[in-house]
């Protein structure tokens, strides 16, 4: 075990809908990564949060926004889904990030969305 | 974009064996890390070198990185049938506004067979 809660573990959904993914960090850790695994693809980055602010934007679509709240949660909003948004999602968070060291990032077991 | 690049794409070994994946990035690193992906599931950390560090050893596994060649390559030695997995290097570099991002290649599926 991770530390790291992501929920829910799997959503079906229709295009053109909304969801939301959550993900609890573990505990004491700061900074909050999202990434997207489309079948047979590497991870792409899509953005870091720490302590609550935007640190560094990857390749996320202007569909999909995220936030970090005081509690540390985070939670990546996708819009407007189309078919290519399938993947596995991932939160990740390690205890540096923002003006020190990266040091290794623990993962959640993801979510899979499927858009159909 | 990918920073990191896993070679070969895909690996089969028989058990006993070692198995040696490679990974190339472009930009000035700080660290570099492996990670091991099961089937669909979380990524779990394997191991973290440090720019200023050449190899390091946890267990079976053997790392090394050339920052001059920009190139880190991942030693698994006398492989298991349950070393079957997906393994990705990820590069922790400066990004800017006091941050550093973590970025991951698109890993390298090893098949190890019983």
């Amino acid at each position: 075990d991770s530390g790291v809660t992501q929920t829910p573990k799997h959503l079906i959904t229709a295009t053109g809908q909304r969801v939301t993914l959550r993900c609890s960090p573990r505990s004491g850790d700061l900074s909050v990564y999202w990434y997207q695994q489309s079948l047979d693809q590497g991870l792409q980055f899509l953005i870091q949060y720490y302590n609550g602010e935007e640190r560094a934007k990857g390749n996320i679509l202007e569909r999909f926004s995220a936030q970090q709240f005081p509690d540390l949660h985070s939670e990546l909003n996708l819009s407007s889904l189309e078919l290519g948004d399938s993947a596995l999602y991932f939160c990740a968070s390690s205890a540096g990030g923002a003006g020190m060291l990266v040091t290794e990032a623990f993962f959640g077991q993801g979510t899979r969305l499927t858009v159909v | 974009s990918q920073q990191g690049e896993e070679d070969p794409q895909a690996l089969s070994i028989q058990e006993g064996e070692n198995a040696t994946m490679n990974c190339s990035y472009k930009t000035s690193i700080n660290n570099l890390q492996w990670y091991r992906q099961n089937s669909g599931r979380g990524l779990v950390h394997l191991i973290l070198i440090r720019s200023n560090e050449r190899e390091k050893h946890s267990g079976r596994l053997r790392v090394t990185l050339d920052t001059s060649k920009k190139s880190s390559s991942l030693l698994i030695t006398a492989s298991r049938a349950a070393d079957t997995a997906s393994y990705f290097c990820a590069t922790a570099a400066y990004s800017g506004a006091g941050s550093y991002q973590l970025t991951f290649g698109k890993g390298t599926k090893l098949s190890v067979i019983p």
